[in-house]
């Protein structure tokens, strides 16, 4: 089984400042990970993913994340964020030709 | 491209009603389509996936008598909520893939159902 943990529930930074949202994932199996992003009363809008290849991947909106097989994470960063950043994350795994498992999303509140 | 839209965004019914929420792939043809449903503040959970022209698969403790759903073509799959109660009250969010196993989940902007 898989399972997905995002280790922030809620992280509030001010503009301009980096940001790591962090997820760290448990697999028995090969898996996809990838982040998505959820304004208020939206949908989900895919942010990156990693299917093979380089470890660090770059997503929409200045979004990049690094695939650390040994440490088992995903971790979402982005060196300078903006108002409109605000909204919430998650990180899902999918095992090749499985489900997709979402962790339980974190709150990226940016303050002026 | 990969722009899945929901119909309607949001609906308020009355209890005992039943709703039908529309889910569609604009721009590709979705094999498999997914429904979710996310309470306030959580993360989303899996309902169930459907194939074009087959039957859905329920996740466990979804019932599929109340949360009907059809995926009649590679563009359109539809749920209906059956006999609502206002603890179906919630967001729902289907999501299309195409055709291969690393095909990502393309999301729908989601349909908020309230019922009195």
């Amino acid at each position: 089984a898989q399972s997905v943990t995002q280790l922030d529930s809620q992280v509030p930074v001010f503009e301009e400042a980096p940001v790591e949202l962090r997820c760290n994932y448990s697999s028995s199996v090969s898996v996809y990970l990838f982040w998505y992003v959820q304004y208020p009363n939206q949908g989900l809008q895919l942010l990156l993913k990693y299917l093979s290849g380089s470890t660090l991947v770059k997503g929409i909106n200045g979004f990049e994340a690094e695939f650390n097989k040994s440490q088992t994470s995903f971790h979402l960063r982005k060196p300078s964020v903006h108002i409109s950043d605000t909204a919430e994350y998650f990180c899902a795994v999918q095992p090749r030709g499985g489900k997709l498992i979402f962790g339980q999303g974190t709150e990226l509140s940016v303050k002026p | 491209g990969a722009v899945v839209s929901q119909h309607p965004s949001w609906v308020i019914c009355k209890s005992g009603t039943s709703v039908k929420i529309e889910c569609r792939s604009l721009d590709f043809q979705a094999t498999t389509m997914f429904w979710y449903r996310q309470f306030p503040k959580q993360s989303l959970m899996l309902m169930a996936t459907s194939n074009e022209g087959s039957k859905a698969t329920y996740e466990q403790g979804v019932e599929k008598d109340k949360f009907l759903i059809n995926h009649a073509s590679l563009t359109l799959s539809t749920l209906t909520v059956t006999s609502a109660h206002p603890e179906d009250s919630s967001f729902y969010i289907c999501s299309a893939s195409g055709q291969t196993s690393t095909d990502t989940q393309y999301f729908g902007p989601g349909t908020r159902l309230t019922v009195l």
